[in-house]
């Protein structure tokens, strides 16, 4: 069991290009969320899913998309990226009625 | 969401109790207390919640006043392991047909010491 994977770890991309992050989980769980972390910062919530093929925006979601084609996982996309997109974004899912939401280890992303 | 207010940094002795105080005095009655924490560079982890009763877990105890105004994380005997931002959030216990989603603050820097 290995909980909530997310691929990859680290990352450096250029102004304007794009990439997808992945997040993956093996709980079976309904929902799924994307938020992101800057320096000296909470947590904010870019997108998130209640289960398998929806998607709704959270806090911050421009500049970014989201599929959720299978149930256990969640991609984040990035179209252009932009220096303002530099931080670390971390994946959670939380079953339905539990309190407990379960993160990966995060994806460090640099935009020069 | 209520607000929460936690001081920014605290320090404890390793082998000591390190207890947390956390504000919510806007909370309202159906707004549950859960804390998380987030050891360096890793995802936040779940540590425990609660809605007006004492709660105990194997990581740590909570004590919610009884007017639900303030609480205090308590880590019974503090590790170097526990050195991590400790993060108190109050929600609304939902299950399903809404986002489910935490709201981060700053929470508080523990620094546990030898």
């Amino acid at each position: 069991n290995a909980g909530v994977t997310q691929t990859p770890k680290f990352r450096v991309l250029k102004t304007g290009q794009s990439m997808t992050l992945l997040c993956a989980q093996d709980m079976n769980h309904e929902y799924m969320y994307w938020y992101r972390q800057d320096p000296g910062m909470g947590l904010r919530l870019i997108h998130y899913s209640v289960g398998e093929g929806t998607t709704a925006k959270g806090e911050v979601p421009d500049g970014y998309n989201v599929s959720r084609l299978k149930k256990q996982n969640f991609l984040l996309g990035l179209e252009s990226a932009a220096p303002s997109q530099t931080s670390v974004y971390f994946c959670a899912s939380r079953a339905g009625g539990s309190y407990e939401q379960y993160f990966g280890p995060g994806t460090r992303l640099t935009v020069t | 969401d209520a607000k929460t207010t936690q001081p920014p940094s605290m320090d404890c002795a390793e082998g000591r109790a390190a207890n947390l105080p956390c504000n919510h005095s806007t909370i309202s009655g159906n707004e549950y207390v859960y804390w998380y924490r987030q050891i360096h560079s890793q995802g936040p982890q779940y540590i425990i919640h609660g809605l007006k009763n004492n709660e105990t877990n194997e990581m740590a105890s909570l004590i919610i006043t009884e007017d639900r105004k303030s609480s205090t994380l308590i880590l019974p005997h503090a590790t170097l392991r526990d050195t991590a931002v400790y993060y108190c959030i109050v929600r609304v216990k939902d299950y399903g047909g809404s986002q489910g989603n935490l709201i981060f603050g700053k929470g508080t820097k523990l620094s546990v010491k030898p």
